[in-house]
């Protein structure tokens, strides 16, 4: 089953901030984010692991809480290239392990 | 060269046409996906393998089917193209493990309509 990402949108103004959450009805092992410009291919941002770390990026980190089988995506002093699709990907364990389920994905929108 | 290439890039066909879309990679890696893009629904799983003689079934298998030839290499089949299968096509691969940096590597995708 996908996991739920909100908001759907959002649009930011550069420098200001923004979280995206991920919400899973099943167990995690991992979670992945993704940034997909339009017209192009998803990429890789990061990956976290069951045990609740958070993980930075730039100005971009994001938390993961296997307990209630969520993660955020914190984007934070946005910058006009942080605009595009960002999509969670989720990993559960057993036969779910080794593949992602992404979620529905959310348009980011940053303007000057 | 691109790490993950996909080809073709774009393709019409038409209804009933039998279509191959192949994708190949150099990064070494062992597990190979392919994933069908729609607007509004994000990416879903059809088809993954985990190495040459390991291929199981996505979310969204029905209707078609794919043939990992060597490691680098692993191609989708439409058996009998339907419009329903116009979509944005993407590979991805990945190495085994968890490390921090280990995630999928997509290909630019292939972008097929179906008329």
């Amino acid at each position: 089953q996908q996991p739920v990402q909100s908001p759907q949108a959002v649009i930011l103004r550069e420098g200001e901030d923004a979280v995206i959450n991920c919400s899973s009805s099943k167990a995690l092992y991992s979670v992945h984010w993704y940034r997909q410009k339009h017209g192009e291919a998803p990429v890789f941002l990061m990956i976290l692991l069951k045990g609740g770390e958070q993980k930075g990026h730039e100005k971009i980190s994001a938390s993961f809480n296997e307990k209630k089988q969520q993660s955020s995506l914190y984007l934070t002093a946005s910058q006009l290239s942080y605009s595009g699709t960002y999509f969670c990907g989720t990993e559960g364990g057993g036969t779910s392990y080794g593949k992602l389920t992404f979620g529905q994905g959310t348009i980011l929108t940053v303007h000057p | 060269d691109a790490d993950v290439t996909q080809t073709p890039r774009n393709r019409i066909t038409k209804t009933g046409k039998r279509i191959m879309l192949e994708c190949s990679q150099t990064k070494g890696h062992d597990r190979m996906y392919w994933y069908r893009q729609d607007p509004g629904l994000g990416l879903r799983l059809i088809y993954y393998s985990f190495d040459v003689k390991d291929i199981n079934k996505g979310e969204i298998s029905d209707g078609y089917s794919v043939s990992r030839q060597a490691q680098a290499k692993f191609s989708l089949s439409l058996e009998s193209a339907i419009p329903n299968q116009t979509a944005l096509y993407f590979c991805a691969t990945k190495g085994r493990g968890s490390s921090a940096n280990d995630g999928y590597t997509f290909g630019s995708g292939t972008r097929l309509t179906v008329v």
